[in-house]
């Protein structure tokens, strides 16, 4: 199992621009969800899917949107970067969203730099 | 927004020392996870408690749900240089979207030869 995997690992973009970070799991997992972090601010929710079809908005939706046609992906694409969007996005995904001890696990991040 | 405090921000020790992170918050959660993150890579699960007063053994890591369930704490007894890393505190709350994790504002550690 490759388990959570996200392209590209670093992109820099200029103001205005769009771009689509992909994600892909191969566990068969139907929940997923993408975070960014900014130091001193932890992790932050952008949007969470429960399954292929439902999507649904986390904590910092605005300016990012996100489908789920397969099991296996989640793309999130940014519509018009800004700088406020400057931060390192993490994909995460676990068996089914459900329980308090499930284990998301987390993909290696893509670094994202808008200038 | 529901926050969880960590503290100490930064952590700078010796080999061998013991140290206690924690993470506190207003509101109670369901139940709390602790990730060790390393330098570019995205966070790994180290516990997961959910009953209040829950304490859990991990090798040399001690974690601790509070008895209101609103704060956690992190032991870390006679510290290694492996144990160094990025930990995150996250509270669990079950919803219609299923288990949503509010992340805690990190604790950095370095521990030294």
């Amino acid at each position: 199992n490759a388990g959570v995997t996200q392209t590209p690992k670093f992109q820099v973009l200029k103001t205005g621009q769009s771009m689509t970070l992909q994600c892909a799991q191969d566990m068969n997992h139907e929940y997923m969800s993408w975070y960014r972090q900014d130091p001193g601010m932890g992790l932050r929710l952008i949007h969470y899917s429960v399954g292929a079809g439902i999507t649904d908005q986390g904590e910092v939706p605005n300016g990012y949107n996100v489908s789920r046609s397969t099991t296996e992906d989640f793309p999130l694409r940014l519509l018009s970067a800004a700088p406020s969007q400057t931060s390192v996005y993490f994909c995460a995904s676990s068996y089914g969203g459900h329980r308090y001890r499930e284990t998301q696990y987390f993909g290696p991040g893509t670094r994202l730099l808008v200038l | 927004t529901q926050l969880l405090e960590q503290s100490p921000q930064f952590l700078s020790i010796q080999e061998g020392e013991n140290l206690t992170v924690y993470c506190n918050s207003s509101s109670v959660f369901s139940s709390l996870q602790w990730y060790r993150q390393e330098p570019g890579e995205g966070p790994v699960l180290l516990v997961t408690v959910v009953t209040g007063g829950e304490v859990k053994k991990l090798k040399r890591l001690t974690f601790q749900f509070g008895d209101a369930r609103k704060d956690s704490s992190l032991h870390i007894t006679a510290a290694q240089p492996g144990d160094t890393g990025l930990y995150l505190c996250a509270g669990g709350r079950l919803t219609g979207g299923g288990n949503k994790l509010t992340f805690g504002t990190g604790t950095q550690l370095k521990v030294e030869l």
